[in-house]
């Protein structure tokens, strides 16, 4: 079955810092997508980046950067420069390919940013 | 989080009675998914449907749960004699054919006193 793990319950980070919340994950298909999710305070899901198994670049969207190491089954989210409204919980989420694509969320992070 | 809408954001229903949830996809996106969110952990997968189709519904308890996207308006979680248990937030999901992101709702907090 496939699975999500992120060790890391909660993060501290000084602002304008970089910061980095693990995620590793199980699966047998060679076909999948990882995505990490920001949930802030007030409870909505923010989409931030997204990996394919098949691409060979980590994504990056401007702060984010995504760590993927393919044969470690690792998708690590590097936040760089933190900012005060960096604070909230992050979800790593893998997506199967069972022709559902429904998302198998990790437990979360919680990441406080402190001035 | 490009325009899905789901409400009420927050609903309080005592216990034994019926909660009704609504989700309306981003225009233009076939798949919504429903996921529940206890309070401090993930969200977990519950139903997956299509216009007029329920295409997996392995996440969502046999009893009490049920879902429907007919074919013009919301998509509808029902949850039947509602009990201490089901409070939570449930979170509606869209996404398109060839797209790679699922677009998030607000979500609705279900609070069952």
């Amino acid at each position: 079955a496939q699975k999500i793990t992120q060790t890391q319950p909660g993060m501290f980070v000084q602002e304008k810092e970089a910061v980095t919340l693990d995620c590793t994950y199980d699966t047998s298909d060679q076909s999948y997508g990882l995505f990490w999710y920001k949930q802030p305070s007030s409870g909505e899901m923010i989409f931030l980046i997204y990996q394919g198994s098949y691409d060979e670049q980590n994504a990056t969207e401007g702060r984010y950067s995504l760590n993927f190491q393919k044969a470690r089954k690792s998708a690590n989210l590097v936040i760089s420069a933190s900012q005060l409204g960096d604070s909230a919980m992050y979800f790593c989420a893998m997506r199967e390919a069972d022709n559902t694509d429904k998302l198998i969320f990790g437990t979360g992070t919680r990441l406080q940013v402190f001035p | 989080n490009a325009g899905v809408m789901q409400n009420p954001r927050h609903l309080v229903r005592r216990r034994g009675q019926e909660a009704r949830l609504r989700c309306s996809p981003v225009k233009g996106h076939s798949h919504v998914y429903w996921y529940r969110q206890l309070p401090e952990e993930g969200l977990k997968f519950m139903v997956y449907l299509q216009k007029e189709n329920i295409i997996d519904e392995s996440g969502m308890p046999k009893e009490r749960f049920s879902a429907e996207f007919p074919k013009e308006g919301p998509s509808i979680l029902r949850i039947q004699q509602v009990v201490r248990g089901d409070s939570a937030a449930y979170f509606c999901a869209s996404y398109r054919d060839g797209n790679t992101e699922a677009f998030f709702g607000q979500g609705t907090r279900l609070t069952v006193v």
